[in-house]
């Protein structure tokens, strides 16, 4: 088991430029959560997916950020326009039904300029 | 989901039980006490979950007290890989707000050799 994946591991773009971070979740998990982490904020849950339909995107900043899972072993974030203050770590975590642990990615370090 | 107050730092020698303590008391008969860690840099990691019986696995022993309002983590021999930060969550799975994993503050937990 290779747990959940994201790509990039470290993203730097600068400010206005559209941004996709990647995430796969484990095989057979039907939640998939994204999570973004900053000093001042902790880890705020962003949104979250059942069976690939959005369920929850009261945590999402603003319109400029938007969520995709096409398919049950993928899912992504956008970001467009990206701003500095966007600049975070996003984690992606996944978890099968029931009252089990998530699992969650090694993150994405991003960094607008 | 039931809100949780954990201390804000704690200390514990190489070798000795760490004991890292939690209130939660207004938690929901239907919820679970999970505890997380996040080891510098690295994506959050489940540690235990546990209703209202002890539980114990290859990580830690969790003990929650018979009202339930309150629990503690242990590692019965820390060592200084177990240097992170400890978060305790109270959640019902299954509920409408079974996604809801809402990250405190947390506890940071250091090893001293």
């Amino acid at each position: 088991d290779a747990g959940v994946i994201q790509s990039p591991r470290h993203e730097v773009t600068e400010m206005g430029q559209e941004v996709t971070l990647r995430c796969k979740p484990i095989s057979g998990h039907d939640y998939l959560f994204w999570y973004r982490q900053t000093m001042m904020r902790g880890l705020e849950l962003l949104i979250y997916f059942n069976n690939n339909v959005p369920i929850d995107d009261s945590g999402m900043p603003e319109d400029r950020f938007s969520a995709k899972m096409p398919n049950a072993s993928f899912s992504t974030l956008k970001i467009q326009p990206s701003e500095p203050r966007d600049s975070a770590v996003y984690f992606c975590a996944s978890s099968p039904t029931g009252v089990g642990g998530y699992t969650f990615g090694s993150g994405t370090r991003l960094t607008v300029v | 989901d039931a809100k949780t107050t954990q201390p804000t730092s704690m200390d514990c020698a190489e070798g000795r039980a760490a004991n890292l303590p939690c209130n939660h008391s207004t938690i929901s008969g239907n919820e679970y006490v999970y505890w997380y860690r996040q080891i510098h840099s690295q994506g959050p990691q489940y540690i235990i979950h546990g209703l209202k019986n002890n539980e114990t696995n290859e990580m830690a022993s969790l003990i929650i007290t018979e009202d339930r309002k309150s629990s503690t983590l242990i590692l019965p021999h820390a060592t200084l890989r177990d240097t992170a930060v400890y978060y305790c969550i109270v959640r019902a799975p299954g509920s409408s707000n079974t996604g809801k994993l809402i990250f405190g503050q947390g506890t940071t937990l250091q090893v001293k050799p």
